[in-house]
């Protein structure tokens, strides 16, 4: 079983709409990240989260330690929003564990 | 804004031989990191290094694999024998605190083909 799970795999939508993806683990952990990687394949750091909400541009983050749920949002969604955006913990080491991903494809 | 640069970006080998994928780490970050992704599956973490010695190894980090960091900017990853199953885009990425406290920062990525 992954010890980290993301829902839904794939996810389309249309231009300005409002995007939700979650993610679920079922470890301890002492912070979660939500990246984003492109087309090409590059990755880029979008949040790191240990408690409550983070908020940049038109992304926001939040996560709920109890329940060990996260999510990420996507206000406005554009066309360029599209890429996979990925969920990985940290536990009491230094690696991050990954999730497989959420396909998002925003369609004008 | 700093970047980590991974060459080269794509890299095709004959199974057996020797490759070495390099990373210019951020000047003033501390933790490498290695991590590989095959084609359709999730990133997998191979590596951590910290004060110029390996910090954490995953399973798939056996004797076909090394790390170093020869001159105190780039940071390489070198498969001694490659096989098939080597396949893989790598990622590098470094950061500035444990545990990615102020996030991290991955490399492009170096496109292995192993034939």
């Amino acid at each position: 079983k992954n010890e980290v799970e993301q829902s839904p795999q794939n996810l389309t939508a249309q231009e300005g709409e409002f995007i939700t993806i979650n993610c679920s683990y079922s470890v301890g952990i002492s912070a979660l990240h939500w990246l984003q990687q492109h087309p090409g394949g590059g990755i880029v750091s979008l949040f790191m989260l240990s408690s409550g909400k983070k908020k940049h541009g038109r992304l926001i983050a939040t996560i709920n330690i109890q329940e060990k749920h996260s999510s990420l949002h996507i206000t406005a969604s554009h066309p360029r929003d599209s890429a996979v955006y990925i969920c990985a913990v940290v536990r009491n080491t230094d690696k991050l564990i990954f999730g497989t991903g959420t396909r998002l494809q925003v369609f004008p | 804004e700093p970047e980590v640069t991974q060459t080269p970006s794509h890299q095709v080998t004959q199974m057996g031989q020797e490759v070495i994928l390099r990373c210019v780490p951020i000047s003033n970050h501390l933790y490498f990191y290695w991590y590989r992704q095959i084609l359709g599956q999730k990133v997998e973490f191979l590596v951590s290094f910290y004060n110029n010695e390996i910090s954490e190894k995953s399973e798939i980090f056996d004797d076909q694999f090394s790390v170093e960091r020869p001159d105190g900017s780039n940071f390489t990853l070198k498969i001694r024998s490659t096989k098939l199953e080597d396949s893989a885009m790598y990622f590098c990425a470094s950061s500035e605190a444990l545990q990615g406290q102020y996030g991290y920062t991955f490399g492009s990525g170096t496109r292995l083909t192993v034939v």
